[in-house]
């Protein structure tokens, strides 16, 4: 069983629909999570973290968790064709090791 | 500000070659990572540094893999010798040593390794 585990996609997400990918993690210790965009060819970039169950929000970035569950969500409204990449869902866990998912990726249809 | 800077961005070897890779973490980042990634996939940690320290590097091959950070800036990473399954990109990325709460490292645009 992999560490985190995400949809690997494609997306496909018409221009301003919404955007909706998700994370599970096996790892209960995991405290703090964080969402990094990486688009064709270049590296990774953060876009969103989150530490508390619950919802956070941070433009068109809705961030959820839900640490009973083990899951972690990203939506991105109004998705836009710069929205179209690789999203890469990362906990911290319980050894302080920031583990990737493999990544959703994203197409957004204009 | 200067971000992570990697060299070489490419490089194409035959197997059983040695290769390098050098990282220049940005000015004042005292954690420093070496990771691996495969088409397809997520980042997968090699070593982590703080400072000159490698406080992490239980995911290195060190068969083949070596690793330095002298002084504590720059880095270096060697294969000696490559095999044929070390194709990937590797990612240098720096923090801040807060990282740990933050999660936000700043990743260098990576040097994709091809072996023959």
């Amino acid at each position: 069983q992999k560490e985190v585990e995400q949809n690997s996609g494609p997306l496909s997400v018409p221009e301003g629909a919404i955007a909706s990918l998700n994370c599970t993690y096996s790892d209960r210790g995991s405290q703090s999570f964080f969402w990094y965009r990486q688009y064709s060819g270049k590296s990774p970039e953060l876009i969103m973290s989150i530490y508390s169950n619950g919802d956070k929000e941070d433009g068109r970035f809705t961030a959820q968790l839900n640490k009973a569950s083990q899951y972690v969500s990203l939506l991105i409204r109004d998705s836009q064709p710069s929205d179209s990449a690789t999203y890469l869902c990362a906990p911290y866990d319980s050894w302080g090791k920031l583990q990737f998912g493999a990544g959703t990726q994203v197409v957004v249809t204009p | 500000e200067a971000g992570v800077v990697q060299s070489p961005r490419y490089k194409i070897i035959e197997k059983k070659q040695p290769v390098a890779f050098w990282c220049n973490p940005i000015s004042g980042h005292n954690t420093l990572y070496w990771y691996l990634q495969n088409l397809g996939q997520g980042p997968e940690l090699l070593i982590r540094y703080e400072n000159e320290e490698a406080v992490d590097d239980s995911q290195l091959p060190k068969d083949r893999f070596s690793a330095e950070r002298l002084k504590g800036v720059d880095s270096t990473l060697k294969i000696q010798p490559a095999e044929l399954g070390d194709s990937a990109v590797y990612l240098c990325a720096s923090g801040t040593g807060t990282d740990t709460n933050t999660g936000e490292l700043f990743f260098g645009e990576g040097s994709r390794l091809t072996v023959l």
